[in-house]
């Protein structure tokens, strides 16, 4: 079953402009990452936030982590043509078995 | 540094065939390894995963079959492939975020 869900489920912007994609889950989590996927390939990790975080920076990206809410939200600044993808939050709950739990995506689009 | 290796990178299969997808880690040993897919314009949906040689969890039941004949090797495995079968593949290890491989795009015809 899937854990997080992604909003918007697409999004299309202009170059420049920053993009802002929310994930939320249902359940207690030990982290929360965030994946993006060019078309028909394989996916990339970005950034991982532990549960006990609340931001994390990474170049272009900032994610927040609010656990009062289970959300998350992933903010790519000054966006560009080569950020056209799709981003998945993926979460890990409970137990010393590491399994994620994807939501299904969000489709970032940015015009040039 | 670590790698992950996962082909055929697209495989067209006629109903009913037989399919083995394979999965190779480098650089890193006894690793947790993942066999997820992705149906079109969906997530990712956890199919199997094995923590070590021989042990294999499987998340949901269905057509397919895992292995983890060698620490670094997972094969995804089907002795007669359905329909609802296509999509793509991924394998996976993980350490502070799971590494992906390339996937498998599988069209089942």
């Amino acid at each position: 079953s899937q854990q997080g869900e992604e909003d918007p489920q697409a999004l299309s912007i202009q170059e420049g402009e920053n993009a802002t994609m929310n994930c939320s889950y249902k359940t207690s989590i030990n982290n929360l990452q965030w994946y993006r996927q060019n078309s028909g390939r394989g996916l990339v990790h970005l950034i991982l936030i532990r549960s006990n975080e609340r931001e994390k920076h990474s170049g272009r990206l900032r994610v927040t982590l609010d656990t009062s809410k289970k959300s998350s939200s992933l903010l790519i600044t000054a966006s560009r043509a080569a950020d056209t993808a799709s981003y998945f939050c993926a979460t890990v709950s409970g137990g010393s078995n590491y399994k994620l739990t994807f939501g299904k995506g969000t489709l970032l689009t940015v015009n040039p | 540094s670590q790698t992950i290796h996962q082909w055929p990178a697209t495989l067209v299969q006629p109903v009913g065939s037989p399919l083995s997808l394979e999965c190779t880690v480098e650089g890193t040993s006894n690793p947790n390894l993942y066999w997820y897919r992705q149906a079109a314009g969906r997530g990712l949906q956890l199919l199997f995963y094995s923590v070590g040689i021989g042990q294999i969890s499987s998340e949901v039941p269905q057509n397919l079959s895992a292995s983890r004949p060698q620490d670094r090797q997972f094969i995804l495995s089907s002795k007669k492939l359905l329909l609802s079968d296509s999509g793509f593949y991924l394998c996976a290890w993980s350490s502070t975020g799971d590494t992906f491989g390339s996937g498998t795009r599988l069209t089942v015809v």
